[in-house]
């Protein structure tokens, strides 16, 4: 166990429509990335927050934003879906001594 | 700009033979490394983890990587595959003085057969 909880883990809704996905990070963490995994275009960083502030951007589309709120936890929003988004979203946090990243076990969305 | 170079997309071995799993690095700054593993439907796992101590690094489940500056490298070894070392593995490098960049490589996809 990470201590990184990503919630819902598997998720199936139709094109045109819009998620949230939620993260958790490592108790004492203050960063939260959001990661996509697909088949065909493996491992992408989509977005960093750090306390509450966006730290970096990633190939993140216009369609999803994200936010970290005070108590750290995290939202990735993904509207007007499309096939394409279908994939494995993952959520990390980092240890900032070292920068190892402990990631949750994914958010599954399959769009029909 | 930082980049890593994962070489192989695809790795066959046999169990019991050694495993390599190659990864160039380009880094404007003295990097952090890291090798991560990733089973089918898991979470990524930390594998073992380079941040400018010894140049040989041991990690967990019998591998191991040696950092080499001049050959800008940090490949992912292990003596003697086991079937349950079949995964996805990644390798990672952060940029140390912006502590916050961090990217992947595309993967190397490990298969062990019987």
């Amino acid at each position: 166990d990470s201590g990184v909880t990503q919630t819902p883990k598997h998720l199936i809704t139709a094109t045109g429509q819009r998620v949230t996905l939620r993260c958790s990070p490592r108790s004492g963490d203050l960063s939260v990335y959001w990661y996509q995994q697909s088949l065909d275009q493996g491992l992408q960083f989509l977005i960093q927050y750090y306390n509450g502030e966006e730290r970096a951007k990633g190939n993140i589309l216009e369609r999803f934003s994200a936010q970290q709120f005070p108590d750290l936890h995290s939202e990735l929003n993904l509207s007007s879906l499309e096939l394409g988004d279908s994939a494995l979203y993952f959520c990390a946090s980092n240890s900032v001594l070292t920068g190892e990243l402990f990631f949750g076990e994914g958010s599954r969305l399959t769009v029909l | 700009a930082q980049s890593v170079t994962q070489l192989d997309s695809h790795v066959s071995v046999s169990e019991g033979t050694p495993v390599l799993l190659r990864c160039n690095y380009s880094s404007s700054y003295s990097p952090s490394l890291f090798w991560y593993v990733q089973h089918p439907n898991k979470g990524l796992q930390l594998l073992l983890k380079y941040t400018s101590a010894a140049t040989l690094v041991k990690g967990i489940n019998g591998f191991e990587a040696e950092f080499k500056k001049s050959e800008t490298s940090f490949h992912l070894t292990k003596p003697s595959a086991h079937m349950s070392d079949a995964a996805e593995y990644l390798c990672v490098v952060t940029d140390n003085q912006a502590g916050t960049a961090l990217i992947f490589g595309k993967g190397t996809t490990l298969s062990v057969s019987s």
